[in-house]
């Protein structure tokens, strides 16, 4: 089953310019996450947000939490052609962090 | 080493045959799973295992069978497999706590004709 739904489903941008992908789920969580697949391949970790947690940073994503709307944000600034790939919220309900459920998912294309 | 490794990379199965993928890391983590991802689609939990026991199991058909030989080892065994089959099998593992991040592997790619 899914449980978050990301906003948009394909997003195409210039080099250089900012992406912003939204994120938005239907019950309670322990923590969002974002990841990030390039085509075909398995997914990298990007960034970790607790439900007590309202922002966070690493580099150049912004990440976002409104647990009162149920969604997320991830802003990824200063795109580059190499940050062209598919970008998955998921969240965790707990179970001890043992039930994962991803997004649909943003295919983002960074255009040099 | 904050690899997940996974073979074979490709896999072409006809509906009669078993065949297992496998997946490895040397993380020390003790939470490991498997996922099942069609083009274009997000990945679905299939299986999740803790301390080497099955904790999850996500209504899969009993088609495919999970193993967890030891802590750094995990396989999928295949046995008449449907073409509705054919997929991106991704591994992952992670420590078995609260708050934690998954390490994938590269998946392997399963085709059924």
């Amino acid at each position: 089953s899914q449980q978050g739904e990301e906003d948009p489903q394909a997003l195409s941008i210039q080099e250089g310019e900012n992406a912003t992908m939204n994120c938005s789920y239907k019950t309670s969580i322990n923590n969002l996450q974002w990841y990030r697949q390039n085509s075909g391949r398995g997914l990298v970790h990007l960034i970790l947000i607790r439900s007590n947690e309202r922002e966070k940073h690493s580099g150049r994503l912004r990440v976002t939490l409104d647990t009162s709307k149920k969604s997320s944000s991830l802003l990824i600034t200063a795109s580059r052609a190499a940050d062209t790939a598919s970008y998955f919220c998921a969240t965790d309900a707990g179970n001890y962090g043992q039930n994962f459920v991803f997004g649909p998912g943003t295919r983002l294309s960074v255009l040099p | 080493d904050t690899e997940v490794t996974q073979t074979p990379k490709h896999l072409v199965m006809g509906m009669t045959n078993k065949k297992s993928l496998k997946c490895e890391q040397h993380m020390g983590h003790r939470a490991m799973y498997w996922y099942k991802q069609k083009a274009k689609k997000p990945p679905e939990l299939m299986f999740v295992y803790s301390y080497e026991k099955l904790s999850i199991n996500e209504s899969v058909p009993s088609r495919f069978s999970p193993e967890c030989p030891n802590s750094s080892l995990l396989n999928l065994h295949l046995h008449a497999l449907q073409p509705e089959d054919s997929a991106l099998y991704l591994c992952a593992s992670s420590s078995p706590g609260q708050i934690y991040e998954q390490y994938f592997g590269p998946g392997t790619r399963l085709t059924v004709t």
